[in-house]
């Protein structure tokens, strides 16, 4: 079975400062692992994914995420967020089916 | 190039009811894929089609159907509806090949309500 944890379902955070979005995973096969966000009424929209090879990942707004096997996680990070990335932020995985977690509502506070 | 298209965009419907949704992908997407979004949740596999086939299929009930057309458009259905089908419903296309690793693109959703 494959499943994904967020671990915080709300995160505030004062704007310029830096953020860790957290997100574990369980699965007995190799996984392929992604970060979605979703804006207000939008639709998700893909950060950054990791498939193999170097395990920090690079996204797209600057934000980037690690791949730990040992410590099956996959955490989402930004050194300096802007009030424009107030969303809510989605860790998901791919095994014999897509996988989300339950979502992290990331709001910065001006 | 438009994005993924859904329709419509709200919908409300009474218990027992069937209900369609329809989704356009991408243009040169081949494969949709269905969600269930409940409010405070994240998304819930329901079907991926690639090339007009069923290709996985989550754990959803038999009263969920879905197809996809020549022009790999895609209808999901969804019988006598209860209470708790109320939800966003997702639809996302990815370009061939078809692959786990694809990245999916996704449409705004339909807000289904159901009385």
């Amino acid at each position: 079975a494959q499943s994904v944890t967020q671990l915080d379902s709300q995160v505030p955070v004062f704007e310029e400062a830096p953020v860790e979005l957290r997100c574990n995973y369980s699965s007995s096969v190799s996984v392929y692992l992604f970060w979605y966000v979703q804006y207000p009424n939008q639709g998700l929209q893909l950060l950054l994914k990791y498939l193999s090879g170097s395990t920090l990942v690079k996204g797209i707004n600057g934000f980037e995420a690690e791949f730990n096997k040992s410590q099956t996680s996959f955490h989402l990070r930004k050194p300096s967020v802007h009030i424009s990335d107030t969303a809510e932020y989605f860790c998901a995985l791919t095994g014999d089916q897509f996988y989300f977690g339950t979502g992290t509502s990331l709001t910065v506070i001006p | 190039d438009a994005g993924v298209t859904q329709s419509p965009t709200h919908l409300i419907k009474t218990r027992g009811q069937q209900v369609t949704l329809r989704c356009s992908p991408i243009s040169g997407h081949k494969s949709v894929s269905w969600y269930q979004q409940v409010l405070g949740q994240g998304p819930q596999f329901i079907f991926q089609y690639y090339e007009k086939e069923e290709r996985g299929r989550g754990n959803f009930p038999d009263r969920f159907s879905a197809r996809q057309f020549p022009n790999y458009s895609s209808e999901l259905n969804v019988n006598a509806l209860l209470l708790g089908d109320s939800a966003l419903y997702l639809c996302a296309s990815s370009r061939p090949p078809h692959s786990l690793t694809d990245t999916q693109y996704f449409g705004p959703g339909t807000r289904l309500t159901v009385l």
